[in-house]
């Protein structure tokens, strides 16, 4: 099983802004497109980025996404409280043929 | 409003067979999507199980998984559904079912997921 670096947890204040990373290789995040998913336990996964920039349909764009090389990041300003969760990354291994996710960052807001 | 609901066994033996089923509404398991399966297993990172395209025009599977794993469709029910054998302590896990668009591997809609437990 293959689960790419993420910071395990990050913390900001309310209103301010937080970036969580993901790093990876040529064969994930530097050749295929990179989403993101917010996650609380005992509930669906959420999509809150596609091909690494795109939001969905009713997703604040005080999401945002980017990627260089091979790491990519998901960026949240005016954190709220109810924005705490855990973050994933995920995205398409060339080499593994597989689906491939990031291991996670559990976002505090204080 | 697209809506996935896991459902099986919670306790599974060693060494037996899983079988767990997806129910989908708001979409149908014949349109242009992929069907996947993911699970998470405590205190680990999400695995790729596999995939059903338009259910059941053809499967794709994680290859550290394929020898033990197959997804069916069973599109009059709307389902789709996953079996994994030889199931042992390591397979432990909450496992999802997503619907999949298109050719980047995003996510749209995932279930709340099942919690199962491999014990003796």
């Amino acid at each position: 099983q293959s689960v790419l670096p993420q910071p395990p947890s990050v913390s900001a204040a309310p209103g301010q802004r937080v970036t969580i990373s993901c790093s990876g290789s040529d064969s994930n995040i530097g050749n295929n497109y990179v989403s993101w998913y917010h996650h609380l336990p005992g509930t669906a996964p959420k999509l809150l980025i596609y091909d690494n920039n795109k939001r969905p349909s009713g997703i604040p764009d005080r999401f945002s996404g980017s990627k260089s090389g091979t790491s990519a990041t998901l960026a949240i300003t005016g954190l709220q409280t109810g924005d705490e969760a855990t973050y994933f990354c995920g995205m398409w291994d060339s080499s593994l043929n597989s689906v491939v996710f990031g291991a996670g960052t559990r976002l505090t807001v204080l | 409003q697209v809506q996935l609901q896991e459902s099986g066994p919670g306790l599974v033996k060693p060494s037996e067979t899983l079988s767990l089923t997806c129910s989908v509404s708001g979409s149908s398991i014949s349109d242009n999507y992929y069907w996947d399966w993911i699970r998470q297993s405590p205190g680990k990172g999400l695995e790729w199980i596999g995939s059903l395209y338009r259910g059941g025009v053809t499967s794709y599977y994680n290859p550290s998984l394929k020898s033990r794993v197959t997804i069916s469709g069973d599109t009059s029910n709307n389902q789709f559904s996953l079996k994994v054998t030889s199931m042992t302590a390591a397979d432990t896990a909450v496992y999802y079912c997503a619907r999949r668009k298109g050719a980047t591997f995003f996510f749209d809609y995932w279930g709340l997921g099942t919690l199962v437990t491999v014990s003796s």
